[in-house]
């Protein structure tokens, strides 16, 4: 079965704080793995896309990388500031015989503390 | 452009009854799906279509219909609301998969449906 996991569920750091997030899937015929942000009682914000043959992207403090063979993937915040306090989900997007399949971590819930 | 865009923001529903959640794109966007959010459980894929004139059934499928006539547009119809479709409801769309690369899906502010 196609599962994605994230740990921690919480995670609670002081202001300045550099941070990973963590992201496992299963199986590693993916299309791609994307990083969300989630406010609460709000959408999804997509903040990295990284493709099945790429390792890394970034975009400002944020950094997330890709190892299909261990079927892991990080996110990487410098410096983190209270603004990037919210729910950080990360998605596989899974390769299926008859298209393909978005597959969701239950998230990781971030409280940077002033 | 305006991006996603999903009406109603809220709705609340007595058991039985029929509702269209509605989701439309001004990206050009050729996939387009919808998700259910629920706590404990994610979110799941509920409908998605590759295209106007074509969809598929996702992963929790019962109880919802969908149509995609235009690019544009992908309601979600719920035939007979039951209070275990009470949920989060999120449509995302995207480019979809160009030569071997899938592009980023964008969603939508979502919907709030409460099934009484």
């Amino acid at each position: 079965k196609q599962e994605v996991t994230q740990i921690p569920a919480a995670l609670s750091v002081p202001e300045g704080e550099n941070l990973v997030l963590n992201c496992s899937f299963t199986d590693s015929a993916i299309y791609n793995l994307q990083w969300f942000r989630q406010d609460p009682g709000k959408g999804l914000t997509s903040l990295l896309l990284i493709q099945s043959s790429q390792r890394e992207q970034t975009s400002g403090r944020l950094n997330a990388s890709l190892d299909k063979s261990s079927g892991r993937s990080t996110l990487y915040i410098a410096a983190s500031q209270p603004g990037d306090s919210a729910t950080y989900l990360c998605a596989a997007l899974y390769k299926e015989t008859s298209g393909s399949r978005l597959t969701f971590g239950e998230g990781t819930q971030l409280t940077v503390n002033p | 452009n305006a991006g996603v865009t999903q009406t109603p923001k809220f709705q609340v529903l007595k058991t039985g009854q029929s509702m269209t959640l509605q989701c439309a794109q001004d990206m050009n966007h050729e996939y387009m799906s919808w998700y259910r959010q629920d706590p404990g459980m994610g979110l799941r894929l509920i409908h998605y279509s590759v295209g106007a004139g074509i969809t598929d059934q996702g992963e929790v499928p019962n109880g919802y219909n969908v149509s995609r006539s235009t690019t544009e547009d992908f309601p979600l119809r719920l035939l007979s609301a039951a209070p275990s479709q009470t949920s989060v409801y999120f449509c995302a769309s995207s480019y979809g998969l160009v030569q071997s690369f899938f592009y980023e899906q964008y969603f939508g502010p979502g919907t709030r449906l409460t099934v009484t």
